[in-house]
């Protein structure tokens, strides 16, 4: 199965500014997946990043506060923008992927994002 | 309604016992997948176990072990043997669509904080 690596790991950010979250999977991947995670909560899906298209965001996300770049099969970014307190979560990317024939999902390390 | 449910909020269990995770879902797809993951306090989320809705045969892992029960739409996950290490937040997901090509992304339940009591 894919590997992510993720980055950064963690973040304190001052209210209003922007931070951009990278993934990069050691395998070409047709879809990735962006969660956030607010504390104390389960995971939502943000939006589905395919290459060479503009995200499908779920409802409750606009591409204007988390712009999704999907450059190649192997890469995508999330960005936070005009942070504000509420945005304190973990962002995880996830691609769908397969070992041994049975389907899994492979996350990345997540990225721990305060906002100040 | 809630796709996925999971009623407890947390769990106790003693090292070396089993435990039983409860998790039921709501689809009217015929083709979709079960997972569960385990999250530590770091903050990873680490892949268990995974059922097709047509395996007809429970999944295992190791020590993880998935009670599919299709009527009742449940998919219990059960821990053998604790261990200490295995304290951390546990969510049951769900995948629909598998062949009508619904979305493809996991929906998740609201988790199960498990400690494991020495």
């Amino acid at each position: 199965s894919a590997v992510i690596s993720q980055k950064p790991s963690r973040d304190i950010c001052q209210r209003g500014t922007s931070l951009t979250i990278q993934c990069q999977v050691d395998s070409q991947v047709t879809m990735m997946f962006w969660y956030r995670q607010q504390p104390g909560q389960s995971l939502t899906l943000i939006a589905t990043a395919n290459q060479g298209s503009e995200a499908t965001y779920e409802s409750g996300f606009v591409i204007d506060k988390f712009p999704i770049s999907r450059p190649n099969l192997t890469f995508s970014t999330l960005t936070v923008s005009n942070m504000s307190p509420e945005d304190s979560s973990i962002y995880l990317c996830s691609v769908e992927g397969s070992r041994d024939r049975a389907v899994r999902y492979t996350f990345g390390s997540g990225t721990r994002l305060t906002v100040v | 309604a809630q796709k996925i449910t999971q009623t407890q909020p947390g769990m106790f269990v003693q090292e070396k016992e089993a435990v039983t995770l409860d998790c039921t879902y709501d689809t009217s797809d015929q083709s979709y997948g079960l997972f569960w993951y385990k999250q530590p306090s770091s903050g990873e989320m680490i892949f268990l176990i995974y059922q097709g809705s047509y395996d007809e045969q429970n999944a295992t892992e190791g020590r993880y072990s998935l009670n599919f029960q299709k009527a009742r739409k449940s998919a219990n996950l059960v821990i053998s043997a604790s261990q200490l290490g295995d304290s951390a937040m546990y969510f049951c997901a769900m995948r629909e669509g598998w062949y009508s090509g619904g979305r493809r992304a996991l929906t998740f339940g609201s988790g199960t904080r498990l400690q494991v009591q020495p």
